[in-house]
Formats: structure tokens, sequence, C-alpha cells
């Protein structure tokens, strides 16, 4: 079976500080790949995804990246953090070609102070 | 195009009522759609999808969605509701290629004991 993982599951960073948000799948191959952001008491944002190792799509410009340097590892950066960057990260993966019901990790708390 | 929209930001029951959360979408092509839970501080877990089987759609822990083309509707309810139901539902409406979804604003279920 499939299976997603995240860490670290809460992490508090001092503005300007680097990120490294990790996110691996397990159980399957060539999945697609989605970094979500929620901001409290708000719905999720789609940060970026990915359909294949090295193809990163952005859809909100912002001090964040994204990297696929494996199949199944996913992996979200910033060099500076924000005080705006604070929010609750969720990592998904999808089947990929198709209806694509997306399976989620369990996320990482980042609190930016 | 494609959007969702929840009607309700919150929606506040007694534990044993039943439950109607509402979901409308726009799509200019024949959308899967789908009921996501979230429980405080955790990933999202599916509930139920619609991918243009059977309209009326039966998911986990006793929910269930009625996909009315006509209304482009896609409520989730449930007969009773239970302590444990208390959480943050969303609904997502996916393209026929998949890839990309769209989440709605989520709705914030309270159940009063």
């Amino acid at each position: 079976s499939q299976t997603i993982h995240q860490w670290p599951a809460t992490l508090v960073q001092p503005v300007g500080s680097p990120l490294s948000l990790e996110c691996t799948v397990e159980g399957t191959s060539n999945p697609n790949l989605y970094w979500y952001r929620q901001a409290a008491g708000r719905g999720l944002q789609l940060l970026f995804y990915s359909v294949g190792i090295g193809q990163i799509s952005s859809e909100v410009p912002q001090n964040l990246s994204a990297s696929r340097p494996q199949d199944r590892q996913f992996i979200l950066s910033s060099k500076k953090l924000l005080l705006s960057d604070s929010g609750f990260y969720l990592c998904a993966w999808s089947p990929g070609q198709g209806v694509e019901t997306q399976y989620f990790g369990p996320g990482t708390r980042l609190l930016v102070l | 195009a494609q959007s969702v929209t929840q009607l309700d930001s919150h929606v506040s029951v007694s534990e044993g009522t039943p439950v109607l959360l509402r979901c409308n979408y726009s799509s200019s092509y024949s959308p899967s759609l789908f009921w996501y839970v979230q429980h405080p501080n955790k990933g999202l877990q599916l509930l139920l999808k619609y991918t243009s089987a059977a309209t009326l759609v039966k998911g986990i822990n006793g929910f269930e969605a009625e996909f009315k083309k006509s209304e482009t509707s896609f409520h989730l309810t449930k007969p009773s509701a239970h302590m444990s139901d208390a959480a943050e539902y969303f609904c997502v409406v996916s393209p026929p290629w998949g890839d990309k979804v769209i989440f709605g604003p989520g709705t914030s279920l309270s159940v009063i004991p």
C-alpha cells in the first residue's frame, strides 16, 4: 500500500532563516506531487505541483521554491522566511493520468517568529 | 474554468441530528467531485468521490453525497451526526484529465452534545 510521509511535524523558525520541508511517498512510482499551504482559518492554497523528476510548476509567486530530486521525493524550500510564511503545509500525491484522487500527508505546522 | 463554492463557512448541529454541508461547482467540463475531511492539525482524508458513475455516492463514516448536474451541486449529508464528525470539510472539483484540482474554502462542522 502507498504511504506519504512529511517531516518535521512542527517547526518554529526565526524570520530570515532558511527552510526545508521534505515529503516522500512509498509504494507507488511516478506520482504527481503537490505542496499546499493552509493559513489559519483558511482553505488550501496550491503552491507547487510536479508531474515528474525536475518538473515543477509554481502556482503562486512567493519566496518559496520546490524541488523533486527523486521520483518520490518533494522538497519545499525558502532562503529567507517571512512572517507570512507561517501556516500548515500539506504534501499530497496522486496516481497521475486521469481522475486525480489526492492523498495527503500529515502536514507540517510552521511558525515563523 | 472551474470553481467551487461552499455556501456555509460554519455549520453547527446537535449530536444525532442530520448533517447537510452544501457545495456548488462551476466547470466547463464534466468534472469529478470529491469531499475531504480534515480533523484539527491533521492531513486531509478522502470521504468520497464522484466520477460519472452513480449520482449518489456513499463514503466512509456514514457520509454520502448526491451529484445533481441540473443544480451543479454536490451536497454532503449524514443522517445522524456524531461528536467525532466535528472537523473541516472541503469540496473539491477536478477536470477529467486530473493533474490539478480546485478546493472549496471549507466548511467547519461543530457537533453539540
